[in-house]
């Protein structure tokens, strides 16, 4: 069974800059959900994708963008990034309906200069 | 007010020892109650969920869901120095598409 991946690990942006952020979902996973992990704080839900379609969000401005893919896998955009946005971004899987069994990947931590 | 508040700690105890985390939340339509240990640079991992109110035991890790209370609390038995780690308490809504999560507490366990 293969796990949830993420890449990059690491990046560095310039304010004003667009980033793009991957995850693979975990095998037999169709729901993928997006948050972000400031330092020292717990995940802050951004949305989460099922079926190719946003399901649901959380309190992210429209600047944060994702899509979801026919084999599950998903991608969170963010425009015109601005200092807040430096964090740790992570992507879970889980079956559809079930958040209390979210598989997270290892995060990318997205710094914003 | 928060949906869900944790205390940051950090907290540190002997090896041994019996460790208790605790959450407390806001909203009753939580249904759903998680506990997630993350390791330093690493996402957080999956140590349990509890339907409702109630006990569940899973080997040294006990939790507990007191919805009258809108209290959740997880147990540690048999300290280890490996459970050093950040701990995080979620939950959902019934319709499971959307975890809030609490800030997490630092444990530090001394061997």
């Amino acid at each position: 069974e293969t796990g949830v991946t993420q890449s990059p690990t690491h990046l560095i942006k310039t304010r004003g800059q667009q980033v793009t952020l991957r995850c693979s979902s975990q095998s037999g996973h169709n729901t993928v959900s997006w948050y972000q992990q400031a330092l020292g704080q717990g995940p802050q839900f951004i949305f989460q994708y099922y079926r190719e379609e946003e399901n649901g969000r959380g309190n992210f401005p429209p600047r944060f963008s994702g899509l979801q893919f026919p084999n599950y896998s998903s991608e969170l955009n963010v425009n015109a990034l601005e200092l807040d946005d430096s964090a740790l971004y992570l992507c879970a899987s889980s079956s559809p309906g079930q958040a209390y069994e979210q598989y997270f990947g290892p995060g990318t931590r997205l710094t914003v200069t | 007010q928060k949906e869900v508040e944790q205390d940051p700690g950090p907290l540190s105890v002997p090896e041994g020892a019996i460790v208790s985390l605790n959450c407390t939340y806001s909203n009753s339509a939580f249904q759903y109650f998680m506990w997630y240990r993350q390791y330093s640079r690493k996402g957080p991992e999956l140590l349990m969920y509890t339907y409702s109110s109630g006990n569940k035991e899973d080997g040294r890790f006990t939790a507990q869901v007191d919805k009258s209370s809108k209290y959740i609390s997880l147990f540690i038995r048999d300290s280890q120095p490996s459970d050093s780690a950040t701990y995080l308490c979620a939950m959902s809504d019934p319709g499971g598409f959307k975890t809030i999560f609490g800030a997490g507490t630092r444990l530090f366990v001394k061997a």
